[in-house]
């Protein structure tokens, strides 16, 4: 059984177009977490979820948007997409408390052409 | 914000061989530090932590120190083999579980 899955793996799209990328976690975590992974391999934290309250926002476009309907969802769309926004992104989710590592989901490679 | 630099951002070692990669962070309140692995084309992976009360941690072949004074903590692979090869992340958390990447370390292990 995945504790942290998302799909899809791979979306391959047109720019200006709106998609969605889902993620779930079995793992009964209170936190979940998005991450961009650019072509250089550096892992940005886009957003955090804590019980469906954000509570991170680094600097990323209002074009992304989490949307959380329970505290094992944590999905992301983003409208508009541009060439910029193709990478690896990486759901992962954690307790919440120091000391415990997180748990990353298998990545979806975003391709905007 | 915390300031995790990561080095080197590549290394290459022979087989049997040990492989150390060094992380430095600029806030003296972070207090949890873990090391992931990614290896091509899958997700990141803990293979080792150390909290602040501790000055080193061993696993195996991998091991971790910490130095508090100096804001530096380093991971040590000894005995690589073909397998080690892969991007290694360091890690830096304050309380509040905010998560701060080190830009990645890629090992190659020549056979």
């Amino acid at each position: 059984d995945t504790a942290v899955s998302q799909t899809p793996k791979y979306l391959v799209t047109q720019m200006g177009n709106d998609k969605s990328i889902k993620c779930e976690q079995n793992l009964g975590h209170d936190t979940m977490y998005w991450y961009k992974q650019d072509s250089k391999k550096f892992l940005k934290i886009m957003f955090s979820y804590n019980n469906k309250e954000l509570i991170i926002n680094e600097t990323v476009p209002n074009r992304f948007s989490p949307k959380s309907p329970d505290k094992a969802h944590l999905n992301l769309h983003i409208n508009s997409l541009e060439l910029g926004d193709s990478a690896v992104y990486f759901c992962a989710s954690g307790t919440g408390g120091l000391g415990d590592g997180y748990t990353f989901g298998s990545g979806t490679r975003l391709t905007v052409v | 914000g915390e300031n995790v630099e990561q080095h080197p951002s590549t290394l290459s070692v022979q087989e049997g061989d040990s492989a150390v990669i060094k992380c430095t962070y600029s806030d003296s309140a972070s207090n949890y530090f873990p090391w992931y692995k990614q290896e091509l084309g899958k997700r990141p992976q803990l293979i080792i932590d150390i909290r602040s009360n501790v000055g080193e941690k061993k696993d195996q072949r991998i091991a971790v120190t910490l130095n508090k004074t100096a804001k530096h903590f380093s991971l040590h692979i000894t005995e690589t083999q073909p397998e080690d090869s892969a991007v290694y992340f360091c890690a830096v958390v304050h309380t509040g579980n905010q998560f701060y990447f080190g830009t990645g370390t890629s090992l190659t292990v020549i056979p």
